[in-house]
């Protein structure tokens, strides 16, 4: 069964600029949870969508935001980029849901210049 | 509310020397957790999960941690450390909101070092 996907690996975007994230979760998992992961602040929740719904949002503004299609690929959008905003962007997808294990994919790393 | 707490940012062991990570979590009731391991560039892989069963809980690459409730810990051990071992690892508290639709919560990470 193939992995959790996420494209592109890698970007660089400049501040003011928007970004759109991808994560293709494992097939038949209907959970996708988004992280931000940097060196000050760790691991930190973003937000969980299941069936198309966000169910679940961490403590991120109002820049940050997601969705998820009927075939549970999610993209995450941030807007009008800070230079703070570069970190490793981590996706997971669950079976049951994003209290329960997740299967990460390798992440997108995003700097912002 | 839930929280973790991972009390050495950094440790190191010679090879075949034992491994030793802990973690503290706070919990209003009882708790998933979970240790997860992440190498350089990589993205995050489970190790173990605790979910109420057994307390002594077995996973990849010979790991295994213990849930102790009175001392609200679950520390990670192995017996032997591989070079392989280096990387850094998260201690995880499932966290449930008051809706009952939980997310993870992760401890600050634990660098393992291996030395030769």
């Amino acid at each position: 069964k193939a992995g959790v996907t996420q494209t592109p690996r890698y970007l660089i975007k400049t501040r003011g600029q928007q970004v759109t994230l991808s994560c293709s979760p494992i097939s038949g998992h209907r959970s996708v949870s988004w992280y931000q992961q940097t060196p000050g602040q760790g691991l930190q929740f973003l937000f969980e969508y299941f069936s198309e719904t966000q169910r679940n949002k961490g403590n991120f503004p109002g820049r940050f935001s997601g969705r998820q299609f009927s075939n549970s690929r999610s993209e995450m959008n941030v807007s009008t980029l800070e230079l703070g905003d570069s970190a490793l962007y981590l996706c997971a997808s669950s079976l049951l849901g994003a209290q329960n294990e997740q299967f990460f994919g390798p992440g997108t790393r995003l700097t912002v210049l | 509310a839930q929280s973790v707490t991972q009390l050495d940012s950094h440790v190191s062991v010679s090879e075949g020397t034992p491994v030793l990570l802990r973690c503290n979590y706070s919990s209003s009731y009882s708790p998933s957790l979970f240790w997860y391991v992440q190498h350089p560039n990589k993205g995050l892989q489970l190790l173990l999960k605790y979910t109420s069963a057994a307390t002594l809980v077995k996973g990849i690459n010979g790991f295994e941690a213990e849930f102790k409730k009175s001392e609200t810990s679950f520390h990670l051990t192995k017996p032997s450390a591989h070079m392989s071992d280096a990387a850094e690892y998260f201690c995880v508290v499932s966290g449930a909101l008051s809706t009952g639709i939980g997310k993870l919560i992760f401890g600050q990470g634990t660098t393992l070092q291996v030395k030769p």
